[in-house]
């Protein structure tokens, strides 16, 4: 099946910090998504981008599907913004979710 | 828009006994439900996924016979884990998609603690 790998396993940065969190896939996928989950578990949709590029305020993210990466960019880190981050694909043809092993972001005051 | 919820949010059962989750869509049609576990600092992991009016198609490894999925409307899955035992304790998530897309949405998730 598809590999999903996320880095850095772990980032630990001071509030105000930018960060870019990387995710490989090893195959064609025919959807991406970012999320947030809250401390609480909730997932939250960030981006579904299964190439190109957006940005929504803080945070954008770009897919280089012919390269099978995926980069999530976050500037002027808040400590709301701590949390684990991960990166989810689907495989042409399918629509179930793999999920990557997640970043667990830190944000200190 | 997009919004997906679950019942209960949290729910502690004894051993041995059956505990149902419910996730609905709110404000769309969902054709399409899956079902995730979730084990502490781990990621999630694809149990089942559901269409309405169909059986569910389970992952490799889940046991169909304990955690029975019901797709009966298109707003509505339901996750019954039957004889529940401690393993079984996990944070479990739902999310939907409509028809022909690919964006999934999720649920809050439920947290089952089995004594």
């Amino acid at each position: 099946g598809i590999q999903v790998e996320q880095s850095p396993p772990d980032l630990i940065l001071q509030e105000g910090a930018n960060s870019t969190l990387r995710c490989n896939f090893s195959d064609s996928v025919n959807n991406l998504q970012w999320f947030h989950q809250n401390p609480w578990g909730q997932l939250i949709n960030l981006f579904y981008i299964p190439s190109g590029t957006k940005q929504n305020g803080r945070l954008s993210a770009t897919t280089v599907a012919t390269e099978r990466y995926s980069l999530l960019y976050i500037s002027s880190s808040q400590t709301t913004d701590s949390g684990v981050y991960f990166c989810a694909v689907s495989i042409q043809g399918a629509q179930k979710l793999v999920f990557g092993q997640g970043t667990r972001l830190t944000i200190n005051p | 828009g997009a919004v997906v919820s679950q019942h209960p949010s949290w729910v502690i059962c004894k051993s041995g006994t059956s505990v149902k989750i419910e996730c609905r869509s709110l404000d769309f049609q969902a054709t399409t439900m899956f079902w995730y576990r979730q084990f502490p600092k781990q990621s999630l992991m694809l149990m089942a996924t559901s269409n309405e009016g169909s059986k569910a198609t389970y992952e490799q490894g889940v046991e169909k016979d304990k955690f029975l999925i019901n797709h009966a409307s298109l707003t509505l899955s339901t996750l019954t884990v039957t004889s529940a035992h401690p393993e079984d304790s996990s944070f479990y998530i739902c999310s939907a998609t409509d028809r022909n897309a690919y964006e999934q949405y999720f649920g809050p998730g439920t947290r089952l603690t089995v004594t």
